[in-house]
């Protein structure tokens, strides 16, 4: 299948400083890549859809100006989470599709602490 | 958005027996189901999935069938063992290729 690579798989910060997570699709363009945030034993849940040479689409709730999606080429998206405070601390996953309507590729994910 | 429920979020089962996991969604347009095995720390795995204009499918111990009708679907797993002990996620996907998650089934396989 393709493959979507995401970096860092961890990161740790201080509180008030700026990540950023890249997801790169290795061997298929993605014009449409995904960002899901994942708590403790709890559901992945669709932070935003990054279009290539577009402004992202947010879903309800998700703040934009926090969680900053640049997706500049067809192989990379990036996800900046500006101003991190504790509460940001999560999972974050990206996904990309080779075609509509089929198996989405996972990223490696990458396990955020704020301290 | 896309509405998916999960049931139950917990399984226990013992070795060889079966475990089913249902999902039901709310839109009608949405049109790829898969679901995904996800172990602690992981990405999510897909270990099946089923098109809407398919009923039923199966592969070796694991089956999803799906009624759209209804707007249900349910992933079956025959013979289980320890190694299939994990979480199971059911996804909808509208045409845009965005996928909403269910809220996830921890499975136990008591050997």
């Amino acid at each position: 299948g393709a493959v979507v690579s995401q970096h860092p798989s961890r990161v740790i910060c201080k509180s008030g400083t700026s990540v950023k997570i890249e997801c790169r699709s290795l061997d298929f363009q993605a014009t449409t890549m995904f960002w899901y945030r994942q708590f403790p034993k709890q559901s992945l849940m669709l932070m935003a859809t990054s279009n290539e040479g577009s402004k992202a689409t947010y879903e309800q709730g998700v703040e934009k100006d926090k969680f900053l999606i640049n997706h500049a080429s067809l192989t990379l998206s990036t996800l900046t989470v500006t101003s991190a405070h504790p509460e940001d601390s999560s999972f974050y996953i990206c996904s990309a599709g080779a075609l509509r309507g089929t198996e989405a590729f996972f990223g490696q994910g990458t396990r955020l602490t704020v301290v | 958005g896309e509405n998916v429920e999960q049931h139950p979020s917990t399984l226990s089962v013992q070795e060889g027996d079966s475990a089913v996991i249902k999902c039901t969604y709310s839109d009608s347009a949405s049109n790829y189901f898969p679901w995904y095995k996800q172990e602690l720390g992981k990405r999510p795995q897909l270990i099946i999935d089923i098109r809407s204009n398919v009923g039923e499918k199966k592969d070796q111990r694991i089956a999803v069938t799906l009624n759209k009708t209804a707007k249900h679907f349910s992933l079956h797993i025959t013979e289980t063992q320890p190694e299939d002990s994990a979480v199971y996620f059911c996804a909808a996907s509208m045409p845009g290729n965005q996928f909403y998650f269910g809220t996830g089934t921890s499975l136990t396989v008591i050997p």
